[in-house]
C-alpha cells in the first residue's frame, strides 16, 4: 500500500505571496491532518480534515487555511506569506475510527519564504 | 493546554552503548505514541502505549508507560548509528486526530 505523498517536496517564495500545498492520503485513510515543523517550535498542529469538513484547528492565524477532496486528498494554502512561515510542512493521515489516534507522515514540503 | 517535556534535547553516544529518554506531561496522557524522524522524512510511528505501567518492546526498543499515566521512557539497547534521529514523543486527543508533540530528543550514535 503506498504512503502518505506530499508535493511538492520543496517550495521557495518570497514574502507576501501565497502557496498551496498537496497531500494524498493513505488509500482508505478519510483523515487527514497538517503539521508545522520549526527548529524554535517544533511540531506543531495546523487544522485535521475529516470527510471534507475541518474538525479541529491549532493556534494558527486565518491566513492558514485548507480544504479535503471527496477522494480525501487534501490542500493547505498560506497566504501573505511571511519569513516566520518558512517550515516543514507535514501532512498525517489516519483511518479514523481507532481511538488511539495513529497517524501516518509524509515526508514533507519545506517551504521556505525570502 | 497539555505540555510535553523530552529530556535530554540532545545525545550523542558510541555505538553499542545504552540510552534512555524521557518524556513527561503537566497532566495525564490519555495515550502517548513514540516517533523517530530522520532528517528530511516524516516522523514514522514507533509505538503507542495506553495502559499505566505498560511496556512494549521493539527488538533493541523497551518503551514504559509511567504508572499514573504522566511520563514515559524510551531505552535504547546497544545503540546502532541507524538509531540516529530526532525521537518525539506526542500525546492524540479523544477529539479527532490531533496530536501534541514534545520538542523531542535529538540522538546522534557514532560509529
Amino acid at each position: 500500500k503506498a504512503g502518505v505523498t506530499q508535493t511538492p517536496r520543496y517550495l521557495i517564495k518570497t514574502r507576501g505571496q501565497q502557496v498551496t500545498l498537496s497531500c494524498s492520503p493513505i488509500s482508505g485513510h478519510r483523515s487527514v491532518s497538517w503539521y508545522q515543523q520549526t527548529p524554535g517550535q517544533g511540531l506543531q498542529f495546523l487544522f485535521e480534515y475529516f470527510s471534507e469538513t475541518q474538525r479541529n484547528k491549532g493556534n494558527f492565524p486565518g491566513r492558514f487555511s485548507g480544504r479535503q477532496f471527496s477522494n480525501s486528498r487534501s490542500e493547505m494554502n498560506v497566504s501573505t506569506l511571511e519569513l516566520g512561515d518558512s517550515a516543514l510542512y507535514l501532512c498525517a493521515s489516519s483511518l479514523d475510527g481507532d481511538s488511539y489516534n495513529e497517524q501516518f507522515f509524509g515526508p514533507g514540503t519545506r517551504l521556505t519564504v525570502l | 493546554t497539555q505540555l510535553l517535556e523530552q529530556s535530554p534535547q540532545f545525545l550523542s553516544i558510541q555505538e553499542g552503548e545504552n540510552l534512555t529518554v524521557y518524556c513527561n506531561s503537566s497532566s495525564v496522557f490519555s495515550s502517548l505514541q513514540w516517533y523517530r524522524q530522520e532528517p528530511g522524512e516524516g516522523p514514522v510511528l514507533l509505538v503507542t502505549v495506553v495502559t499505566g505501567g505498560e511496556v512494549k518492546k521493539l527488538k533493541r526498543l523497551t518503551f514504559q508507560f509511567g504508572d499514573a499515566r504522566k511520563d514515559s521512557s524510551l531505552h535504547i539497547t546497544a545503540a546502532q548509528p541507524g538509531d540516529t534521529g530526532l525521537y518525539l514523543c506526542a500525546e492524540g486527543s479523544n477529539a479527532g486526530n490531533m496530536l501534541t508533540f514534545g520538542g523531542g530528543t535529538r540522538l546522534m550514535v557514532k560509529p
